[in-house]
């Protein structure tokens, strides 16, 4: 199986913070990563798919890069409503989940 | 709008049965690979199973296989998944999501399983 370890476990932020999260493959997935938002209560929504592809209605202050076995999620000018918990996913092999990103404010 | 509505959720002995049922709406589900995704209590995410459009393929994780059995009724728009021989470590909330590329672009609510005695 491939193991997607997500840093760091959680972040403390201000609003209008530059956010950088990272995930890393244990092995070569190309560009096969997605990027999803969970915030409490809630079930995940798609941010970025393919490492670098906004989802439909995804705001652009989110941006996914990333190839083979490093990937980062930025979320530049970060908004209140961006606190939430954020997953990598690696679908190129049968699917695999970060262990998560939490985001809290400071 | 797209929408998934699971059911069938609840308390079972550890060792007995369970079936979800996840009914879909507002797209052609026949044209749709889905999903069941869990998360156990304060976990993280972790994917079940898989189905092709018609179901002629389906994938497990290796917990699951030979346990779990994911199934559609593409008349219905409804996709399955058959829960047997359960176990503690099986206790989550379980969520129907459809395919996007092989990711996952839409979401159910989700249902919650507990395994317990």
């Amino acid at each position: 199986n491939t193991v997607m370890t997500q840093s760091p476990t959680s972040m403390f932020i201000s609003v209008g913070d530059r956010v950088t999260m990272n995930c890393k493959a244990s092995q070569n997935v190309g560009t096969n990563v997605d990027w999803y938002q969970q915030k409490t209560g809630q079930s995940p929504k798609l941010l970025i798919y393919g490492a670098s592809n906004r989802y439909t209605g995804v705001p652009d202050r989110f941006t996914g890069s990333g190839s083979g076995t490093d990937f980062t999620l930025t979320i530049s000018n970060m908004q209140a409503e961006d606190l939430a918990v954020y997953y990598c996913l690696q679908y190129n092999y049968n699917p695999t989940f970060g262990g998560g990103t939490k985001l809290e404010l400071k | 709008e797209v929408q998934l509505v699971e059911s069938g959720g609840g308390l079972v002995q550890p060792g007995r049965s369970l079936k979800l049922s996840c009914a879909a709406s507002g797209f052609t589900f026949s044209n749709y690979g889905m999903a069941w995704v869990c998360q156990a209590p304060t976990k993280g995410l972790e994917w079940v199973a898989s189905i092709s459009t018609g179901g002629g393929n389906t994938y497990y994780r290796d917990s699951v296989k030979g346990r779990f059995t994911i199934s559609r009724d593409n008349a219905k728009n409804t996709l399955y998944l058959q829960m047997d021989s359960l176990r503690s470590e099986d206790t989550a909330t379980y969520y129907c999501a459809r395919h996007h590329e092989a990711g996952f672009d839409y979401w159910g609510q989700g249902v919650m399983v507990t395994v317990s005695s």
